[in-house]
């Protein structure tokens, strides 16, 4: 099955400067990559999704990178602000015919006024 | 258009007895999901539903576990016997046919066991 791996577990970066979250796949044949944001006692919320057939993906301050060669991908947010203080999920296709998805271990972002 | 919804949003069991949750999908959503999510870590999943039928249940702990969608529509997870690692969210998402993994998440309901 699909091991999706989450880096780092904890990053913390002043308002207004760029942050940056890493994530490495392991089934060559995924092919759907989304990221979610869950803010504490609430649901994680799809914020931005990569499919494999473009390297990048762009929605306002928030922006995906894919690298298939390499099998990692990332979520760049912009002009950080309080609000995006948050856990960020990533997460592949658990693979096998199913559709379920395959999390990582999470990223808890925090905004620093 | 109403989200996925989920009840009760809290439950507190000792340890070995019985729960059941709730999940009604985002409506026209044919496939769903339940996953459960320990604090601190991503959610987990535990069974795919396609319509009523089973997909994947493969991280399902059977012997306690066991989920049902009769007409394909609302679905409800039981645990009997309850175990103290068994406290978590537990997660119920829907995603349409066209889109499978545009999972849109329910707002759990988290359980604790003593």
């Amino acid at each position: 099955g699909e091991n999706v791996e989450q880096h780092p577990s904890t990053l913390s970066v002043q308002e207004g400067d760029s942050a940056v979250i890493k994530c490495t796949y392991s089934d060559s044949a995924s092919n759907y990559f989304p990221w979610y944001k869950q803010e504490l006692g609430k649901r994680p919320q799809l914020i931005i999704d990569i499919r494999s057939n473009v390297g990048e993906k762009k929605d306002q301050r928030i922006a995906v990178t894919l690298n298939k060669t390499a099998k990692h991908f990332s979520l760049h947010i912009t002009e950080t602000q309080p609000e995006d203080s948050a856990v960020y999920f990533c997460a592949a296709p658990s693979g096998g015919g199913a559709d379920g998805l395959t999390f990582g271990k999470g990223t808890h972002l925090i905004i620093q006024p | 258009e109403a989200g996925v919804a989920q009840s009760p949003r809290y439950k507190i069991i000792e340890k070995r007895q019985s729960v059941a949750f709730w999940c009604n999908p985002i409506s026209g959503h044919a496939t769903l999901y339940w996953y459960q999510q320990i604090l601190g870590q991503g959610p987990k999943l535990l069974i795919q539903f396609q319509n009523n039928g089973v997909v994947d249940d493969s991280q399902l702990p059977k012997d306690r576990f066991s989920a049902e969608r009769l007409k394909g529509v609302d679905s409800t997870l039981k645990i009997q016997p309850a175990k103290l690692e068994d406290s978590a969210v537990y997660l119920c998402a829907s995603s349409s046919r066209n889109s499978p993994y545009e999972q849109y998440f329910g707002p759990g309901t988290r359980l604790t066991v003593t």
